[in-house]
């Protein structure tokens, strides 16, 4: 079944790590986004990517970093000048600029040690 | 950049009870999406409005999109144990095209049975 991947689905960091976020679609989607959510703040974009090779920066895209190699995926890296950090993170995808509503992997929670 | 209130923040009812939440957009939009999460889960696609004065339905759910393009609501109607979650209205930046959504914070809804 298609869908979308995000790995681990949990993640402890120590504070002044830098660490990696997974994830994965074979939906065969152009587009990919990563959002952060915070209890009561919904859902706030960080980065998102149209086309391989290219993205750009969403609302709070501070302290985080992306790339898009491959159409599949799409990793985010939260790194140490993030300050604060824990959240759950949620990767989603979409086809024909949105049209059809994306789609969301199960997320990664975050959590800063 | 542009903003999207739902109201209310949380809604407790009694299963039976109907339930509605409604969202504001600070621009016009060419369309609204409406997603559903439910607790511990990632936001699933419900249904996307593009007409003014649009009305879709599903089952008990009852979809609006305003005469001006700026607002929407989400209507159930004898609420159900299985309707709990958070309930998002989505609209995609720069109001007329689709792609990058920019999300309410979320009405999250608690129905006791």
């Amino acid at each position: 079944d298609g869908g979308i991947t995000q790995s681990p689905k949990y993640l402890f960091r120590k504070e002044g790590q830098n660490v990696t976020l997974s994830c994965e679609q074979n939906l065969n989607h152009d587009a990919m986004y990563w959002y952060r959510q915070d209890p009561g703040q919904g859902l706030r974009l960080i980065y998102y990517s149209q086309i391989v090779n290219d993205f750009q920066k969403g609302d709070i895209a501070e302290g985080y970093s992306v790339s898009r190699e491959k159409k599949e995926s799409f990793p985010l890296t939260v790194t140490s000048a993030q300050k604060n950090p824990t959240a759950f993170y949620l990767c989603a995808s979409s086809t024909d600029g949105g049209y059809y509503g994306y789609t969301f992997g199960s997320g990664t929670r975050l959590t800063v040690v | 950049g542009q903003q999207v209130m739902q109201i209310p923040q949380y809604q407790h009812v009694q299963e039976g009870e109907d339930f509605t939440t409604y969202c504001n957009s600070s621009t016009t939009l060419s369309n609204i999406q409406w997603y559903k999460q439910r607790p511990g889960g990632h936001p699933v696609f419900l249904i996307q409005l593009v007409k003014s004065g649009e009305v879709k339905k599903q089952k008990r759910l009852t979809f609006q999109f305003g005469e001006a393009k700026k607002n929407s609501s989400l209507h159930i109607t004898a609420t159900q144990t299985t309707d709990v979650g958070t309930y998002f209205c989505a609209g995609p930046d720069g109001g007329t095209s689709y792609g990058k959504l920019t999300f309410g914070q979320g009405t999250i809804l608690t129905v006791h049975p």
